[in-house]
């Protein structure tokens, strides 16, 4: 069965270093999906991204982040200059449409950042 | 806002206890209604949805929940749980306009054998 994969699993950065998180969606998916959450609270929506373009996004995803498809196969998010507050597990996910589909999740990036 | 409640943050049962997770969300259009579970080590994996049609929804591993409108509640159940079913369960809620999920904070489940 096809699945979202991520890369790296876990990711430990300074703060005020660039950090791209990677995605893998499934192949014939449209609509791709960032989430974060902060350990101990609840999953937060960040982004959302179609036709390569950001279709939605949260007032979480400030100048700060920045997501893009640099190919057909990767969807990236980067964060331009990390703070504490930005340690949690990112998600992705990707959805065939925004019909009757669910959204698929990859395994997550443990984000720490010191 | 719209926001998703969960009312237990950590339920401890006995295999074969009978499961009644609550979540509730606040948003007055038309929404879509999901439950994702998250394996200790694994990614959030789709229990049930909810779109339209029948407000009792079945979904994998014996799990159901029912969609009551008037109470904007979506109650995830399970009648014998297994050691199998501890995870994290999380409500989540799509406005049928938009696509990003809302989720709730979460359900720990332990089950003990």
């Amino acid at each position: 069965e096809p699945e979202v994969t991520q890369t790296p699993s876990h990711q430990v950065t300074q703060m005020g270093q660039e950090v791209i998180l990677r995605c893998v969606p499934i192949s014939n998916h449209l609509y791709f999906y960032w989430y974060r959450q902060i350990l101990g609270q609840k999953v937060e929506f960040l982004v959302s991204f179609y036709n390569n373009e950001i279709s939605e996004k949260s007032e979480i995803f400030d100048d700060q982040f920045s997501v893009e498809r640099p190919d057909g196969s990767n969807f990236t998010l980067k964060i331009r200059s990390t703070k504490l507050e930005d340690s949690a597990m990112y998600f992705c996910a990707s959805t065939p449409g925004t019909g009757v589909y669910e959204q698929y999740f990859g395994p997550g990036t443990r984000l720490t950042v010191t | 806002a719209q926001s998703v409640s969960q009312h237990n943050h950590h339920v401890i049962l006995s295999e074969a206890a009978s499961l009644e997770l609550g979540c509730n969300y606040s948003y007055g259009g038309t929404v879509n209604l999901f439950w994702y579970v998250q394996y200790p080590g694994q990614h959030l994996q789709l229990l049930l949805k909810y779109f339209s049609g029948d407000p009792l929804v079945k979904g994998i591993k014996g799990f159901e929940a029912e969609f009551i409108k008037s109470k904007f509640s979506f109650n995830l159940r399970k009648p014998s749980v297994q050691w199998s079913d501890t995870a994290e369960y999380f409500c989540a809620v799509r406005r049928q306009a938009g696509t990003a999920l809302i989720f709730g904070k979460g359900t720990t489940l332990s089950v003990s054998s």
